[in-house]
């Protein structure tokens, strides 16, 4: 059964702190996404990952930073966390190429920023 | 900025009736996904429609896509309560040399026994 598992469902955390968001995928997918969820916003693209080490801003990628040293993880790293950036975290793969597919999600990480 | 949009953004309906959720984007498409999210958990792909095809079922789920007028309908025919999730749609496009999945509000669909 393929899998997207993000390290943590709950984090609290006060601000400025550092925060990491882990994501590991088990399908050896080519591409990777972190996307925040808000209330009436939907989905918001923050970064996406098409190979390892490589990274693309999404459309919100202010304060956040990633990082993709293996095929199978990719990270969400909050340099100084703010209260802003409280909200659903999710992480998603799917295979590369141009024949461009469905997305797996993980499960979500909600963070709260204090 | 958002592609998709979609509406409404609020449905409430009882089992066994069907539900129609439309979206509406801006630009052009590869292919138009719809995804279900139970509350508080992650996204679930339903169903994905190709910029060359006007219609597709998948079960009890039926996805239509007019690319004249940039918008696609989901129906869930002979609702159940376990149908009661939010559902948003997501456009595929190329842009800057990559393909890029964008989301839409989503519609909160509430379905009572």
């Amino acid at each position: 059964d393929v899998k997207v598992t993000q390290s943590s469902r709950y984090l609290v955390k006060r601000t400025g702190e550092k925060v990491f968001l882990e994501c590991v995928q088990d399908m050896d997918h080519e591409n990777m996404f972190w996307y925040r969820q808000d209330p009436g916003l939907g989905l918001r693209l923050i970064y996406f990952s098409y190979d390892v080490k490589m990274k693309e801003k999404g459309d919100i990628p202010e304060g956040y930073s990633v990082s993709r040293e293996k095929k199978e993880r990719f990270s969400l790293i909050l340099e100084s966390a703010s209260t802003n950036q409280t909200s659903m975290y999710l992480c998603a793969s799917r295979r590369g190429g141009t024949n461009t597919g469905e997305l797996f999600f993980g499960e979500g990480s909600r963070l709260t920023v204090l | 900025s958002q592609q998709g949009e979609e509406d409404p953004q609020a449905l409430s309906i009882q089992e066994g009736e069907n539900a129609t959720m439309n979206c509406s984007y801006k630009t052009s498409i590869n292919n138009l996904q719809w995804y279900r999210q139970n509350s508080g958990r992650g996204l679930v792909h339903l169903i994905l429609i190709r910029s060359n095809e006007r219609e597709k079922h998948s079960g009890r789920l039926r996805v239509t896509l007019d690319t004249s007028k940039k918008s696609s309908s989901l129906l869930i025919t002979a609702s159940r309560a376990a149908d009661t999730a939010s559902y948003f749609c997501a456009t595929d496009r190329w842009g800057g040399g990559y393909n890029k999945l964008i989301f839409g509000a989503g519609t909160r669909l509430a379905v009572h026994p």
